[in-house]
């Protein structure tokens, strides 16, 4: 049973610039998260894929926008980057319904200079 | 308003005691669940307990145990016999609805253990 895989792992990028993170969800599992983790801080909830579709949004502003592929893996796009965007983006798999079977990668360590 | 609270930025304990990491939720839900993540400075999120908001008895798995006080709203970790391997980041989580009817996390700010020899 595969985990979840995040790539890349480190990346640093331009103020005003776009970027795109990946996601490969856990064998079985349909529905990817993403998070936003800040420094010194909890994660906190961007958006949801479920069936390809974007199936709930935390309080992050439309230029945070994600895809979901046939296959279950998912991207996170951000446009104009901005200096507090710096953080670590995590991803969660899930199996739509279970409210137990969280699994999270290793994230993505974004900085924006 | 649904939201976590972790008191307790810090905490010691000493090998093989025990420590007991303090959670209070605020949820207006009536069915939810209650995780603990275990987040090391590689930065993944380690799964170790979940309690669900209808369990009576308290979760526990292996070394970990979850004091769910639903009248009280918390949901403190105990860890017993700690190793030098415990030494990370902990996080309090609780599943919030969404709009859509789907369910995701909202966390707690952590709370770092260190665990000494």
């Amino acid at each position: 049973e595969t985990g979840v895989t995040q790539s890349p792992t480190h990346l640093i990028k331009t103020r005003g610039q776009q970027v795109t993170l990946r996601c490969s969800s856990q064998s079985g599992h349909n529905t990817v998260s993403w998070y936003q983790q800040a420094l010194g801080q909890g994660p906190q909830f961007i958006f949801q894929y479920y069936r390809e579709e974007e199936n709930g949004r935390g309080n992050f502003p439309p230029r945070f926008s994600g895809l979901q592929f046939p296959n279950y893996s998912s991207e996170l796009n951000v446009n104009a980057l901005e200096l507090d965007d710096s953080a670590l983006y995590l991803c969660a798999s899930s199996l739509a319904g279970s409210d137990y079977g969280y699994t999270f990668g290793s994230g993505t360590r974004l900085t924006v200079v | 308003a649904q939201k976590i609270t972790q008191t307790q930025p810090g905490m010691f304990v000493q090998e093989k005691e025990a420590v007991t990491l303090d959670c209070t939720y605020d949820t207006s839900d009536q069915s939810y669940g209650l995780f603990w993540y275990k987040q090391p400075s590689s930065g993944e999120m380690i799964f170790l307990i979940y309690q669900g908001s209808y369990d009576e008895q308290n979760a526990t798995e292996g070394r970990y145990s979850l004091n769910f006080q639903k009248a009280r709203k918390s949901a403190n970790l105990v860890i017993s016999a700690s190793q030098l391997g415990d030494s990370a980041m902990y996080f309090c989580a609780m599943s919030i609805l969404l709009d859509t009817g789907r369910r995701a996390l909202t966390f707690g700010s952590g709370t770092r253990l260190q665990v000494q020899p």
